[in-house]
This record gives C-alpha cells, sequence and structure tokens, in this order.
C-alpha cells in the first residue's frame, strides 16, 4: 500500500516551459486535490476533484490544469511556467463525506522555474 | 472569504518546556478544523474537532476547539527534540469540499 505517490520529487524548468506534476493514490479515495506551499503562507488549494470525471477551482488556479480520468490518477499541468509557479506541490487525497477533511499528503514535488 | 491565522509564526523553547500554539478562524459554516504536523515532507494528521468533539489528546499532545472564539490551541507537553516541526491549522468550511490553510507554526525544540 503505497499511500499517494507524486512524481518528480524536484524539477527545474525555463520560463515559458510546460510540465505535468503526477499523482496517484492506491487507496480508492474519491476526493484528491493539489496545494502548493510556500514560505509564510501555507498551503493554497489549487484545484480538487471529489471522484472521476469532476474536477473544480481552488484558491489559486490560474496557470494550472487538471483532469480526472481515473479514480487514481490526478496530474496537475503547467501549461506555461512562470517563476511565480516556483514552490512546493503537494498532492492529497482523501475518502468521500466528513472524512473528506482527513486529507492524506504525498512526499512533495520541489519546482523550480528560471 | 474564508480565513485561518496561526501564532506564533516561528517558537524556539527548551526540550522540557510546554508550548501552545494558536490557530483563529473566521469561514463560512464551520464544519471541522484539524492540526497537522510537518516534518521533512508531507503533512501528517494529528487531530480533528467538531461541534461534537471539542477536545482531543493524544499522549502529550492536546487541542481545544473554542467555537465561541472561532478559535483553537494546540499544547505540546514535555517537549521533544522530535516535536520540532511546523504545525499546521486547517479548517473546512460548510459545503465546500476543500481545507482553508494557515500560515503554519514553526517549532524547534533545542536540547
Amino acid at each position: 500500500n503505497a499511500g499517494v505517490t507524486q512524481t518528480p520529487k524536484f524539477q527545474v524548468l525555463k520560463t515559458g516551459q510546460s510540465m505535468t506534476l503526477q499523482c496517484a493514490q492506491d487507496m480508492n479515495h474519491e476526493y484528491m486535490s493539489w496545494y502548493r506551499q510556500d514560505p509564510g503562507m501555507g498551503l493554497r488549494l489549487i484545484h480538487y476533484s471529489v471522484g472521476a470525471g469532476i474536477t473544480d477551482q481552488g484558491e489559486v488556479p490560474n496557470g494550472y490544469n487538471v483532469s480526472r480520468s481515473t479514480t487514481e490518477d490526478f496530474p496537475l499541468r503547467l501549461l506555461s511556467a512562470a517563476p511565480s509557479q516556483t514552490s512546493v506541490y503537494f498532492c492529497a487525497s482523501s475518502v468521500g463525506g466528513i472524512g473528506a477533511n482527513v486529507l492524506t499528503f504525498g512526499a512533495g514535488s520541489r519546482l523550480t522555474v528560471l | 472569504e474564508d480565513k485561518v491565522v496561526q501564532s506564533p509564526l516561528s517558537l524556539v523553547v527548551h526540550e522540557g518546556d510546554t508550548v501552545t500554539l494558536n490557530c483563529s478562524y473566521e469561514v463560512t459554516n464551520f464544519r471541522s478544523l484539524l492540526w497537522y504536523k510537518q516534518e521533512k515532507k508531507a503533512p501528517t494528521f494529528l487531530f480533528m474537532l467538531t461541534s461534537s468533539g471539542i477536545e482531543k489528546k493524544s499522549g502529550r499532545l492536546s487541542s481545544i476547539l473554542d467555537k465561541k472564539e472561532l478559535s483553537s490551541i494546540l499544547n505540546i507537553t514535555a517537549t521533544q527534540t522530535g516535536d520540532s516541526a511546523i504545525y499546521l491549522c486547517a479548517v473546512r468550511p460548510g459545503g465546500a469540499q476543500k481545507l482553508v490553510f494557515g500560515q503554519g507554526t514553526r517549532l524547534t525544540i533545542n536540547p
């Protein structure tokens, strides 16, 4: 049981490049989400999904795209990377209902945009 | 706009001290408040507090929810160096499938 797996762990991009951060969970969780963590700002929600085929925006969705074609996978796409997207990204999942509060986090992906 | 504020942002104490971390919130239709501990990598769940469960305790850690004051405290007694971490507070607004996080408190325990 691997939990929530994120890849890559580290990535350096140039401004304007695109990339996809991968997230997979093997716990059959309905709810999945992406957060970014910046110094002094805590975790901010980018996008989330309550089930396959359903996604919605969080607090800071601009510049990011998501899709949820399966229960297990929830990739985050950066369409045209900008230095402001330098951050640590966390994928998190949980069961539905009130249990959606108790998020299980992946180990994080550190992204640097030059 | 939903908001969660933690204080202090940073705290340095000696091993054996007792610490109290604070979390205040302004959210629409409060559902629950959670505490997470973040060491090197991923945040790990500590407690969830709701209207029907306003106090939680696990070993040296305990937390209380004050719905009147819209706040919560996390207490750690007899601190150890392994308690050094960032402690995150998060709140779930009603009708929303999301958590709103505070900035976190960086706790450092010196031997």
